[in-house]
């Protein structure tokens, strides 16, 4: 298994542009957790998902901030309008959906916005 | 409010000695903690889970040891080598998190030959 892809690896933007960072789970894992990882901050949970659905998403700062999973291989993040306090590593992980499983980390995308 | 914490500040040891980085918890009592390593600009990688009734778990030249009175984990690598440096984040889930991780700040390990 080729384990989580991200894309891109990194991202240089404008501020006001908008982002959109990808990623595919490993097959047939049925949980997906969207991170962010700041040096002041640490990792941070944004968003995940169970079977697709969206279950909590109370670590997405604000509004501009939004992520979809239309299928069990695919989600985005997307970021609109970006701003520069948004410059992180953005990390997806999966794993499969039950207590203490493990979470597998993708090897995350690099965003700067200047 | 519920936390877990790990000391921020780096640990530097000589190779072959033993490292031990803590993760504490308050204000709750997980069913479960996990570490991870994460090397710099690379995802962290899972390296053992320990459950609440568990004292002790190991894996190769890991240890990791959870006492729900001191509401701790250590972690412990022995005969360190300089490929073990990396930071080292425990996680755990909240009371009500479902089967949603909350990670520690990390500790960095630095061996030194």
């Amino acid at each position: 298994d080729a384990g989580v892809i991200q894309s891109p690896r990194h991202e240089v933007t404008e501020m006001g542009q908008e982002v959109t960072l990808r990623c595919k789970p490993i097959s047939g894992h049925n949980s997906l957790f969207w991170y962010r990882q700041t040096m002041m901050r640490g990792l941070e949970l944004l968003i995940y998902f169970n079977n697709n659905v969206p279950i909590d998403d109370s670590g997405m700062p604000e509004d501009r901030f939004s992520a979809k999973m239309p299928n069990a291989s695919f989600s985005t993040l997307k970021i609109q309008p970006s701003e520069p306090r948004d410059s992180a590593v953005y990390f997806c992980a999966s794993s499969l959906m039950s207590q203490g499983n493990e979470q597998y980390f993708g090897p995350g995308t690099r965003l700067t916005v200047t | 409010s519920q936390k877990i914490e790990q000391n921020s500040e780096a640990l530097n040891i000589q190779e072959g000695k033993t490292a031990t980085l803590t993760c504490n918890y308050t204000n709750y009592s997980p069913a479960y903690l996990q570490w991870y390593r994460q090397d710099p600009g690379r995802g962290p990688v899972f390296l053992l889970l320990i459950r609440e009734n568990e004292k002790e778990k190991r894996k190769e030249r890991l240890k990791v040891t959870f006492d729900t009175t001191l509401k701790q984990s250590l972690f412990h690598i022995t005969a360190s080598q300089p490929a073990d440096s990396a930071t080292y984040l425990c996680a755990a889930i909240l009371t009500g998190g479902g089967n949603k991780l909350t990670f520690g700040t990390g500790t960095q390990l630095k061996v030194e030959l």
